[in-house]
């Protein structure tokens, strides 16, 4: 069973500017969660769709946003990018929003750099 | 302000000792304890989880140890390998939905293990 693909691998986009991340969860997998890595401030929590509907959302400003589409693939977005944007965007999905019986399958990753 | 605190934040452990790594949290709330483990250009991977109706979790190599008076849970592994060098990251959420209540799961900030052969 293939994992979460996330694409691209990298981007590099300059301050200002806007980025769309892209997220295909595991096959059968409807919930799908991002998340920010950064050195600082570690891994943090972005969002979580579910049946194309956002449930939560983390202390991030307004502008990132995302959705899910109705095949459960998810797409993330940045507008007006700062340098301190840049981190390794994850995403992660599971059967349900049931963590301990539904755990968290992560990708790789995009790593986006702002200049 | 963090919730979950972890450490430490580096541990050089030789093959074959155990590496023991602790995380302390706040928020009683907290009712799912993961730990996720890490290599470097790949995605955290599950490892092992507890709930805090059971004081110990055991899978293979790795147990968890929780105890719920003190707010704390510990990652033990056993027959350390060099191949378990890798960034470890514990974390809790509020509930049993995916990705806990409003803040998804807290995540503690890592530990770097390396094991030396």
């Amino acid at each position: 069973k293939a994992g979460v693909t996330q694409t691209p691998r990298y981007l590099i986009k300059t301050r200002g500017q806007q980025v769309t991340l892209s997220c295909s969860p595991i096959s059968g997998h409807r919930s799908v969660s991002w998340y920010q890595q950064t050195p600082g401030q570690g891994l943090q929590f972005l969002f979580e769709y579910f049946s194309e509907t956002q449930r939560n959302k983390g202390n991030f400003p307004g502008r990132f946003s995302g959705r899910q589409f109705s095949n459960s693939r998810s797409e993330m977005n940045v507008s007006t990018l700062e340098l301190g944007d840049s981190a390794l965007y994850l995403c992660a999905s599971s059967l349900s929003p049931e963590t301990y019986n539904s755990p968290l399958h992560f990708g790789n990753g995009t790593r986006l750099t702002v200049t | 302000q963090q919730q979950v605190k972890q450490s430490p934040q580096s541990l050089i452990v030789q093959k074959g000792g155990i590496s023991i790594i602790n995380c302390a949290y706040e928020n009683t709330a907290f009712d799912y304890f993961p730990w996720y483990q890490q290599f470097p250009g790949k995605g955290p991977a599950l490892l092992i989880a507890i709930r805090p109706d059971v004081s110990e979790k055991k899978e293979g190599r790795f147990t968890i140890s929780f105890n719920k008076s003190a707010k704390q849970f510990s990652l033990h592994i056993m027959d350390s390998q060099p191949g378990d060098s890798a960034t470890y990251f514990c974390a809790a959420s509020a509930d049993v939905y995916s990705g806990g209540g409003a803040d998804g799961l807290t995540f503690g900030k890592g530990t770097h293990l390396i094991i030396q052969p």
